[in-house]
């Protein structure tokens, strides 16, 4: 059983579209977190999200909005796509509660990398 | 800047030999973890060493955490064709809720 899972893999679009990904994780985790990966390996988090309420807000253009149904689930939808969106973006969970204890560990989806021409 | 910087970049050796990545940051932290990437993969989570702990082992690889220096470093013994991939060092800051996470070390084992 996949424990983090996005969909699409890939994902090719002309500038200006809209696209959404999504993130699926069968873990019982309470928090969910998007990140952003550049071309040079460079991981920065973007939006966390912890019982459906948005946690963590990073310094993201607003054209990027998550949305979380439950909290098994958080999606990313992009407006008016630009180049510089370019990058791998991944999907992650982790019991927050566990945050300061032994475990705070993250699990990470397989990534979908979305690329625009 | 970065909280958490991977020292080297990359790094390759023969199969066999030990690997040594490092990890410096800047502010005080709850804990460390190292991650491991694959080409094309998710990253994967190999150890975590909390702020009141020097070294942790977990098989082959070694942690350790010297605080006063804000450093880590990551040594895998006996390595493998299997271990080429990319690591990363995570760091959580006292209160905060997120990971913050270096660069990463590209790690190659030539067989």
């Amino acid at each position: 059983d996949t424990a983090v899972s996005q969909t699409p893999k890939y994902l090719v679009t002309q500038m200006g579209n809209d696209k959404s990904i999504k993130c699926e994780q069968n873990l019982g985790h309470d928090t969910m977190y998007w990140y952003k990966q550049d071309s040079k390996k460079f991981l920065k988090i973007m939006f966390s999200y912890n019982n459906k309420e948005l946690i963590i807000n990073e310094t993201v253009p607003n054209r990027f909005s998550p949305k979380s149904p439950d909290k098994a689930h958080l999606n990313l939808h992009i407006n008016s796509l630009e180049l510089g969106d370019s990058a791998v973006y991944f999907c992650a969970s982790s019991d927050l509660r566990e945050a300061t204890g032994q475990t705070d560990t993250q699990y990470f989806g397989p990534g979908t990398r979305l690329t625009v021409l | 800047s970065q909280q958490g910087e991977e020292d080297p970049q990359a790094l390759s050796i023969q199969e066999g030999e030990n690997a040594t990545m490092n990890c410096s940051y800047k502010t005080s932290i709850n804990n460390l973890q190292w991650y491991r990437q694959n080409s094309g993969r998710g990253l994967v989570h190999l150890i975590l060493i909390r702020s009141n702990e020097r070294e942790k082992h977990s098989g082959r690889l070694r942690v350790t955490l010297d605080t006063s220096k804000k450093s880590s470093s990551l040594l895998i013994t006996a390595s493998r064709a299997a271990d080429t991939a990319s690591y990363f060092c995570a760091t959580r800051l006292w209160g905060a809720q997120k990971l913050v996470f270096g660069q990463g070390t590209r790690l190659t084992i030539n067989p």
